[in-house]
């Protein structure tokens, strides 16, 4: 069974400060998936990785993909408060398995 | 284009009841899928349908939820009868499907129909 892991589950931090969330999965896969949730709304796709040593990056945000140690972060550099939201890894083929997100807040 | 319509949005009912939700996927999107959502959790797939065929309906709780597909567009998922556990919030996503774009078979999600089991 595919599991998907996320560290932290929860993190406070403040405006200009940088940070990376950690997604780890149990079993191979070329295809990773980063979404993003903000409150009471739908999920948001962000990035897609499919091979090892991918990189992508959208304004403040880059994911990296690293297949041999199953293993994608997500880096922020110099957070700004409207990317407070709840960001979520996926791993799969077609059906995709959810990490249980990372609820990211970022303070003045 | 359109995104993947859902409703109702909202539904609240009692244990033992039965609810009833509706999707319309992205037009030309062959795979649908039906997440639960429960708060504070990541999304887990229910059930995968290729067209009007299930592909994966590993995680569905059989004995009181179903869904179909038919015609290979519009889907209903159904609860009978409801449980307190099964307040989540139920989201419905589509994506043209692996084997068409090699690569990517990114989802897009609905805003999802939150259910509260009373």
């Amino acid at each position: 069974e595919l599991k998907v892991e996320q560290n932290p589950l929860f993190l406070s931090m403040q405006e200009g400060k940088n940070y990376t969330i950690y997604c780890n999965y149990s079993t191979t896969s070329d295809r990773l998936y980063w979404y993003r949730q903000d409150p009471g709304k739908s999920l948001e796709s962000l990035f897609v990785l499919l091979s090892n040593g991918a990189v992508k990056q959208e304004g403040r945000l880059m994911a990296s993909l690293d297949t041999k140690a199953r293993l994608s972060t997500l880096h922020i550099t110099a957070a700004v408060h409207d990317l407070s939201a709840t960001y979520f890894c996926a791993v799969g083929a077609d059906g995709l398995t959810f990490g249980k997100g990372t609820h990211l807040i970022i303070q003045p | 284009e359109a995104g993947v319509a859902q409703s109702p949005r909202y539904k609240i009912i009692e244990k033992r009841q039965s609810v009833a939700f509706w999707c319309n996927p992205i037009s030309g999107h062959a795979t649908l899928y039906w997440y639960q959502q429960i708060l504070g959790q990541g999304p887990k797939l229910l059930i995968q349908f290729q067209n009007n065929g299930v592909v994966d309906d590993s995680q569905l709780p059989k004995d009181r939820f179903s869904a179909e597909r038919l015609k290979g567009v519009d889907s209903t998922l159904k609860i009978q009868p409801a449980k307190l556990e099964d307040s989540a919030v139920y989201l419905c996503a589509s994506s043209r499907g692996q084997g068409v774009f090699s690569g990517a078979n990114v989802l897009t999600f609905g805003a999802g129909s939150r259910l509260t089991v009373l």
